[in-house]
């Protein structure tokens, strides 16, 4: 079975410009979570869905961060406009309910904004 | 008080070395703990789960002490592949699973 799949693996922009992060969650987890890594904070949760439906986005940073589950196959995480601070590793996550403990995490994305 | 807190390390350990790893945690009211493995570059894997006072699975064994709100991880004759970072993860209340990542402890095995 085909795991968390992100895209894309890296990106590299310039400040200002809109970034957007794709996942693909396992098929069939009805939870799926969006997370932030730095070596300072460490991985930090930013929002999470269940059944496609946004539970807490409280982890959130800023305005310029907004995610997005069209299906229970798809999510978006963008941001808008894109500042060097946000440089991080965004991972997805996917369970198979909310109270599924269990995270499978995707492979992440490294993104490095100049 | 922080949510999660581990010591960072990194703990430097030879082959065959017994470690442990210590995390507490600041609600009193959660349940299931977890930890989580994550190598260099790599996404965090769960490694197990401490639904009770502890839990072991091979070399590895995990306990629970709930009045002092920590929780430990113990590895045994520790192997080269065993280098890596362990998260410490605590579930928050309130019906979803809104996991709680500790910053995490490193530990490098040698020769």
């Amino acid at each position: 079975d085909a795991g968390v799949i992100q895209s894309p693996r890296h990106e590299v922009t310039e400040m200002g410009q809109e970034v957007t992060l794709r996942c693909k969650p396992i098929s069939g987890h009805n939870s799926l979570f969006w997370y932030r890594q730095t070596m300072m904070r460490g991985l930090e949760l930013l929002i999470y869905f269940n059944n496609n439906v946004p539970i807490d986005d409280s982890g959130m940073p800023e305005d310029r961060f907004s995610a997005k589950m069209p299906n229970a196959s798809f999510s978006t995480l963008k941001i808008q406009p894109s500042e060097p601070r946000d440089s991080a590793v965004y991972f997805c996550a996917s369970s198979l309910g909310p109270t599924n403990e269990k995270l499978f995490f995707g492979s992440g994305t490294q993104l490095s904004v100049l | 008080r922080k949510e999660v807190e581990q010591d960072p390390g990194p703990f430097n350990v030879p082959e065959g070395a017994t470690v442990a790893f210590n995390c507490t945690y600041s609600n009193s009211a959660s349940q299931s703990f977890f930890w989580y493995r994550q190598d260099c570059r790599k996404e965090p894997k769960l490694l197990m789960s401490v639904y009770s006072s502890g839990n072991e699975d091979g070399r590895f064994t995990a306990q629970l002490n709930r009045a002092s709100q920590y929780i430990s991880l113990l590895i045994r004759d520790s192997k080269l592949s065993d280098s890596a970072t362990y998260l410490c993860v605590v579930p928050l209340s309130g019906g979803y699973n809104k996991l709680i990542f500790g910053a995490g402890t490193r530990l490098a095995v040698h020769p």
